[in-house]
């Protein structure tokens, strides 16, 4: 089946310890998002790639990167996890263009920092 | 069938009931919009979604009700089952390529 799939599913990290979580697509959609989810609140979404070009949100620290290396696949990069990053980080994918706006979401990757 | 808004974080429903989630979205220029389901440890999952120029939609034991005067959404749950004990979000798009902005999340609990 078609899919987002997400690694790894659950990661602990030392406070300062640089994490790289993953995402992969099998649904050849042009773009993919990654979302910072904590405790049951709504997803905030960080930044997204629209095929090769990177938006980051306004509100996006520093501390947050991402790479796209080609369409399947997109990775999420935080260079030093403080406490307050440890959440569930979602990725995303969608189709731009009128008519295509349903976001699949991946099943998500949980960081703890320790 | 209970409703609650936004501001009522839990919705406790007996099994068999029917649920009313209510959203209300800010922006009047949205023309999208979308409930997502998530159940603990997983991603978000499509349930149902309605474009500004309808009012309803129904999908399976589901409806979503679109209310652009007091810009007011709303998902309706038919014969309420325990899997449907999840968080659920609203969200709007105020066009194709705008971003999707989320609601807070209600929490659904179906009580045997």
């Amino acid at each position: 089946d078609a899919m987002v799939i997400q690694n790894p599913r659950y990661q602990v990290t030392q406070f300062g310890k640089p994490v790289t979580l993953s995402c992969s697509q099998t649904l050849n959609h042009n773009v993919m998002y990654w979302y910072q989810q904590k405790s049951s609140q709504a997803p905030k979404l960080l930044f997204h790639y629209y095929d090769k070009d990177f938006n980051n949100e306004a509100d996006t620290p520093d501390n947050f990167q991402s790479r796209r290396p080609n369409t399947s696949f997109c990775f999420l990069d935080i260079r030093s996890p403080g406490l307050g990053d440890a959440a569930m980080y979602l990725c995303a994918t969608s189709i731009r263009g009128a008519g295509a706006n349903v976001l699949t979401f991946g099943a998500g990757s949980r960081l703890t920092v320790l | 069938g209970e409703s609650v808004g936004l501001h009522l974080p839990t919705l406790s429903v007996q099994e068999g009931d029917n649920s009313i989630i209510n959203c209300a979205y800010s922006n009047s220029a949205s023309d999208y919009f979308i409930w997502y389901k998530q159940e603990s440890g997983k991603g978000p999952q499509f349930i149902i979604d309605i474009r500004s120029n309808m009012d309803k939609r129904q999908g399976q034991r589901v409806t979503v009700l679109l209310n652009k005067t007091v810009k007011h959404l709303s998902l309706q749950i038919a014969a309420t089952q325990p899997g449907d004990s999840a968080v659920y979000f609203c969200a709007e798009k105020p066009g194709a390529n705008s971003k999707l902005t989320f609601g807070k999340g209600i929490t659904l609990s179906v009580r045997p």
